[in-house]
């Protein structure tokens, strides 16, 4: 299982965009990489998720360099009701489990 | 837009008694989970279930667990003698395809064991 690092807490205020990167060296072939939310008190929300290149939803972007080493979330123009934990997880189609680290801890400031 | 609901929200328990947590996974779904979040840690993965049998299961995971679908839309997990240290938030998930499809959460069923 690929081991992520990623920053233990970020501030940010409303109206910026935030950037999230996660490092995972030794990514294999298959994974993918997924991006979860949450809030305090509930369980975590699936955000985004990516192989290669870029992904963009309502929520977010995920970009991949081509290495696939690392991935980096993107929030555009954050609100207040965006502070919470996320979490960077690599995994392929085998593995039952999600493995969650300790996330980041992002906090938006008025 | 369907969820996974958890009942109840927050369970008291005295240790050694057995507990049974309850979830109504999203009904197309044929995935099923259990997590677990100790007060301040990260979500630990317990079990995973599907076409009626565990599939994958964690080390916390151990005797003192076990998990079901009595029916077609519950799913349950069981503490049989719970224990000061079983004392967390407790997350059923489910997803419809293979585990690198979105999982969705419930909102938890809070475990005091005291």
């Amino acid at each position: 299982l690929a081991k992520t690092t990623q920053p233990i807490s970020m501030d940010s205020y409303e109206g910026q965009e935030v950037n999230i990167t996660c490092s995972h060296n030794n990514i294999a072939t298959n994974d993918y990489i997924t991006w979860y939310q949450q809030f305090p008190s509930q369980g975590p929300r699936f955000i985004i998720q990516g192989y290669k290149t870029k992904v963009t939803n309502e929520v977010a972007s995920l970009f991949i360099p081509a290495d696939r080493k690392s991935s980096t979330l993107s929030l555009p123009r954050v609100s207040l009701s965006d502070t919470a934990v996320y979490y960077c997880l690599v995994g392929d189609s085998n593995d039952y489990k999600l493995s969650f680290g300790a996330g980041t801890t992002v906090t938006v400031r008025a | 837009e369907p969820e996974v609901t958890q009942t109840p929200s927050h369970q008291v328990t005295q240790m050694g008694q057995e507990v049974i947590l309850r979830c109504v996974p999203i009904s197309n779904h044929l995935y099923f989970y259990w997590y677990r979040q100790i007060l301040g840690q990260k979500v630990e993965f317990l079990v995973s279930f599907y076409n009626n049998e565990i599939s994958e299961k964690s080390e916390i995971f151990d005797d003192q667990f076990s998990v079901e679908r009595p029916d077609g839309s519950n799913f349950t997990l069981k503490i049989r003698s719970t224990k000061l240290e079983d004392s967390a938030m407790y997350f059923c998930a489910s997803s419809w395809g293979q585990p690198d499809t979105e999982q969705y959460f419930g909102p938890g069923t809070r475990l005091t064991v005291t």
